[in-house]
């Protein structure tokens, strides 16, 4: 059972343009979410997080945008880079004593010069 | 600051046998998380460890075992290999009660 699904194996964008990456969940009691990014024989970085009582979260060129009754998250990053071509993965955790997270499948983002 | 570093970063193990990975701590995080990583797939939690004491366990059976030592760096111990162990294991620190982990780049395991 796929708590936490990212539907779209790949994405290529023009560099300068948006790129949105999609996240689904079914765990109602999930209360906090985190992207992470994931370049080649490394591991993966944290870029952005947001907590169930916000519906957006922004730094710098990232915003998180959340939708609760939809069970929806979403990545935007504006404007797209090269260096942003990476595997991106969302996350989603229950508060509680552990921070345990489950993982999506990823996305890969090219960012095409 | 140092990151997370793990040791080693590869290895070849044949089916049956028994593996131990290491994992030194980012300075300052008291807390430990290993995760398993196989192709194609996001990262699924295998267990946390907070003052040498496991702090809760994902869906893996008990041939995996964990130890985090009084520097807080731990070991992941594998049992009784399968072909299916093969993967990416990644290791993260954190502060206790912090939400985001520092991940090191992983030790990729193949077994044969």
């Amino acid at each position: 059972d796929q708590q936490v699904k990212q539907n779209s194996p790949s994405l290529s964008v023009q560099e300068g343009r948006i790129s949105i990456l999609n996240c689904d969940y079914t765990n109602s009691m999930f209360d906090y979410f985190l992207w992470y990014k994931k370049y080649p024989a490394e591991g993966p970085t944290f870029l952005i997080s947001i907590s169930s009582i916000k519906d957006k979260n922004e730094d710098g060129r990232f915003t998180v945008f959340l939708n609760k009754s939809a069970k929806h998250l979403s990545l935007h990053i504006v404007p797209s880079q090269p260096g942003d071509s990476a595997v991106y993965f969302c996350a989603a955790s229950v508060s509680s004593g552990t921070y345990k997270y489950i993982f999506g499948t990823g996305t890969r983002l090219k960012v095409l010069a | 600051e140092t990151g997370v570093t793990q040791s080693p970063t590869h290895l070849i193990k044949t089916r049956g046998q028994q593996v131990t990975l290491r994992c030194s701590s980012q300075s300052g995080h008291n807390t430990v998380s290993w995760y398993q990583q196989a192709l194609g797939q996001g990262p699924q939690f295998i267990f946390q460890y907070y003052r040498e004491e496991e702090n809760g366990r994902g869906n893996f059976p008990p041939r995996f075992s964990g130890l985090q030592f009084p520097n807080y760096s731990s070991e992941l111990n594998v049992n009784a290999l399968e072909l299916d162990d093969s993967a990416l294991y990644l290791c993260a620190s954190s502060e206790q009660g912090a939400r985001g982990y520092t991940f090191g780049s992983g030790t990729r395991l193949t077994v044969v």
